[in-house]
């Protein structure tokens, strides 16, 4: 299996809502990785974890809460989100080698989020 | 953290032309790594190149990397519609997994 599987493909939430976006992969693959990403823009760092650990957000406002339950899974928790949120949310996965080692990244296809 | 910074950004050649885009950063790095993205879905790597580097191949891919310069190339070659896409650029500056990408191409093959 050599993919990253993200659910939903596409999710409308309203701003008082609480909703989850899921990411799995079965790689092997110990660094996952959230990015966001806004219309004609590149994606953007969100969060990593290493090992199921948290090693880096890059300043992500608390209303997007991560949390890898396991070494395959990795969920993104939205609660209280604004519209400006509303963007393709990419989940990636790699080798825990800096930089993803010879092979890079593993995208997932993406959660459209709209936030209305 | 530091971005690769494409030129062009856009880019529209007919079928069976070569397509080249650019890449430039700004810090020293570890490997460049190019992806593409189709209609806004999810990225696809295409390939890496480390910074002791200075070619290489994978299909009709060619990229190149002048780590004097801070820049990278990525050629395709003999274009074909399916590789309508937008194109990036990332780097990885100090190994610790915090890929950076650059501001993207949108290439348009025309048949």
């Amino acid at each position: 299996d050599t993919e990253v599987t993200q659910t939903p493909k596409h999710l409308v939430m309203g701003m008082t809502n609480k909703k989850s976006l899921k990411c799995e992969q079965h790689m092997g693959h110990r660094a996952m990785y959230w990015y966001k990403q806004k219309a004609k823009k590149p994606p953007e760092l969100m969060f990593v974890y290493s090992y199921e650990k948290l090693s880096i957000n890059e300043s992500v406002p608390s209303r997007f809460s991560p949390e890898c339950p396991n070494s395959s899974l990795l969920n993104l928790h939205l609660h209280a989100l604004q519209p400006e949120d509303s963007a393709l949310y990419l989940c990636a996965s790699s080798p825990v080698t800096g930089g993803g080692g010879s092979t890079g990244y593993t995208f997932g296809s993406g959660t459209r989020l709209t936030v209305v | 953290s530091q971005q690769g910074e494409e030129d062009p950004q856009a880019l529209s050649i007919q079928e069976g032309e070569n397509a080249t885009m650019n890449c430039s950063y700004k810090t020293s790095i570890n490997n460049l790594q190019w992806y593409r993205q189709n209609s806004g879905r999810g990225l696809v790597h295409l390939i890496l190149i480390r910074s002791n580097e200075r070619e290489k191949h994978s299909g009709r891919l060619r990229v190149t990397l002048d780590t004097s310069k801070k820049s990278s190339s990525l050629l395709i070659t003999a274009s074909r519609a399916a590789d309508t896409a937008s194109y990036f650029c990332a780097t990885d500056a100090g190994g610790n997994n915090r890929l950076a990408f650059g501001k993207g191409n949108q290439v348009v093959v025309i048949p």
